[in-house]
């Protein structure tokens, strides 16, 4: 079975600190990937999505960036961490083999609480 | 553009009633596909049910149901026998086409009473 592994659960950083975020799925090949930031109390804010190796898709101009060096593997970087980074970050991957409007579900991970400081 | 709406910030319902959370949504592509995800205090985004644009029936998973009404553009999760377990913030989203990515409401957070 599929699972999808991120860590960490928790982080602090001060402003200024660069950012490392990783996630994992285990049990497939060719996921979609994405990454949705969380603020407090809100919905879920897509930040960036990936089709396939070295291909990424920013939804929002920000202070971050995303990459995914190998198919099963997607990371969130900061060279410099903002206040406003603050929020929930989940990843989450889908199959990407679903035909037109079918059900391509997203799976998520747990999700990376981080306060920036 | 389109625009999944929640606007049940928060909702009250004894245990063992049913209860439905609203959502309405804006696109122009016939082809979409309408979700509904619980988030619990872990944090963590549970997929409950789907529903795509050509579905003739509404969808059912369990005490879930998606009363979906075409015409009026709206997705509402029906909770039936609710539980403690059942209190969370739900989300509705919503792909359209051959889009790879979900949009996201605001979210309802659903307590649970005895």
């Amino acid at each position: 079975s599929q699972t999808i592994h991120q860590w960490p659960a928790t982080l602090v950083q001060p402003v200024g600190s660069p950012l490392s975020l990783e996630c994992t799925v285990e049990g497939t090949s060719n996921p979609n990937l994405y990454w949705y930031r969380q603020a407090a109390g809100r919905g879920l804010q897509l930040l960036f999505y990936s089709v396939g190796i070295g291909q990424i898709s920013s939804e929002v101009p920000q202070n971050l960036s995303a990459s995914r060096p190998q198919d099963r593997q997607f990371i969130l970087s900061s060279k410099k961490l903002l206040l406003s980074d603050s929020g929930f970050y989940l990843c989450a991957w889908s199959d990407g083999k679903g035909l037109r409007g079918t059900n391509e579900k997203l799976f998520f991970g747990s999700g990376t609480q981080l306060s920036v400081l | 553009a389109q625009k999944i709406t929640q606007t049940q910030p928060g909702m009250f319902v004894q245990e063992k009633e049913a209860v439905t959370l609203d959502c309405t949504y804006d696109t122009s592509d016939p082809s979409y596909g309408l979700f509904w995800y619980k988030q619990p205090s872990s944090g963590e985004m549970i997929f409950l049910i789907y529903q795509g644009s050509y579905d003739q029936q509404n969808a059912t998973e369990g005490r879930y149901s998606l009363n979906f009404q075409k015409a009026r553009k709206s997705a509402n999760l029906v909770i039936s026998a609710s539980q403690l377990g059942d209190s969370a913030m739900y989300f509705c989203a919503m792909r359209h086409g051959t889009a790879s990515k979900l949009t996201f409401g605001t979210g309802t957070r659903l307590q649970v009473t005895l």
